[in-house]
C-alpha cells in the first residue's frame, strides 16, 4: 500500500481523442509528479505539481496537461493522441517526512 | 541522449548467489541515485539510495556502491532470493531541478 492510486488501471482510445487519467493521494502528499513509461524504457518525467501549481516539466508537448486540485489530487491530460502515447502513465508522491517517492500503480494507455 | 544507462536488458542468477545490477550515467552533477523495484502491474518501490558524497549504502540483503570517477553504480543483492525477480530501475536527481531520470531496467530473474 503506497497511499498513492490511479484510475482507470487500463483503456483504450483512438488517435485524436482525448484522454484524462486520474490520481489520488493521501493526505500531507501536496506534491504530484506524472510519469510516461514506454515499453522497454525506463519512467521518462513529464510534469511535476506542487500545491495545484505546476513547477517542473520534462519534454513533452503542450498537449499533455495536468492539475492538481485542493485536496491534492491529480489529473494528467493527453489531447489529441498519438499511437506513441501508448504507454504506462505513473503518478507519484513523495512521503512529507521521508521523501521517498511512492508510486500509484499506473494507467496503462493503447491509442488505436 | 540517454543521461542514465542500464546496458544489461536482463539477467538471471541463482538462488542463493549473489545479483549484481549496473548503471552508468554520463552527468557528473547528478547528486543522488536510487534503485526502484517494479514488479508487473505495480508501480516502482523504492528499494535503496546513495548520496554522490558516499560511496556504499548498505540496506539487509541491499547494498549499493558508486563510483563517481567511473559514473558506475551498482546494486549488489545477497543472498539473491525468488521475490527478488522483477524489474530494477536506477534513477539519478540533479540538484537543479525536480525530475528523476530513469535507466531503462534491468529484468533480474532468480532460477530456483
Amino acid at each position: 500500500e503506497t497511499g498513492v492510486t490511479q484510475s482507470p488501471t487500463h483503456l483504450i482510445k483512438t488517435r485524436g481523442q482525448q484522454v484524462t487519467l486520474r490520481c489520488s493521494s493521501q493526505s500531507g502528499h501536496n506534491t504530484v509528479s506524472w510519469y510516461q513509461q514506454a515499453l522497454g524504457q525506463g519512467p521518462q518525467f513529464i510534469f511535476q505539481y506542487y500545491r495545484e501549481e505546476e513547477n517542473g516539466r520534462g519534454n513533452f508537448p503542450p498537449r499533455f496537461s495536468g492539475l492538481q486540485f485542493p485536496n491534492y489530487s491529480s489529473e494528467l491530460n493527453v489531447n489529441a493522441l498519438e499511437l506513441d502515447d501508448s504507454a504506462l502513465y505513473l503518478c507519484a508522491s513523495p512521503d512529507g517526512s521521508t521523501g521517498e517517492l511512492f508510486f500509484g500503480e499506473g494507467s496503462r494507455l493503447t491509442v488505436l | 541522449d540517454q543521461q542514465v544507462k542500464q546496458n544489461s536488458p536482463s539477467l538471471s542468477v541463482q538462488e542463493g548467489r549473489i545479483s549484481i545490477l549496473n548503471c552508468d550515467y554520463t552527468n557528473s552533477m547528478f547528486d543522488y541515485f536510487l534503485w526502484y523495484k517494479k514488479y508487473p502491474a505495480e508501480g516502482p518501490t523504492f528499494l535503496i539510495s546513495i548520496s554522490s558524497i558516499k560511496d556504499k549504502n548498505e540496506d539487509g540483503r541491499f547494498t549499493v556502491f558508486l563510483n563517481k570517477s567511473a559514473k558506475h553504480l551498482s546494486l549488489h543483492i545477497v543472498p539473491s532470493q525468488p521475490g527478488d525477480s522483477a524489474v530494477y530501475f536506477c534513477a539519478a536527481s540533479h540538484p537543479s531541478n525536480y525530475q528523476l531520470i530513469w535507466g531503462a531496467g534491468t529484468k533480474l530473474i532468480i532460477k530456483p
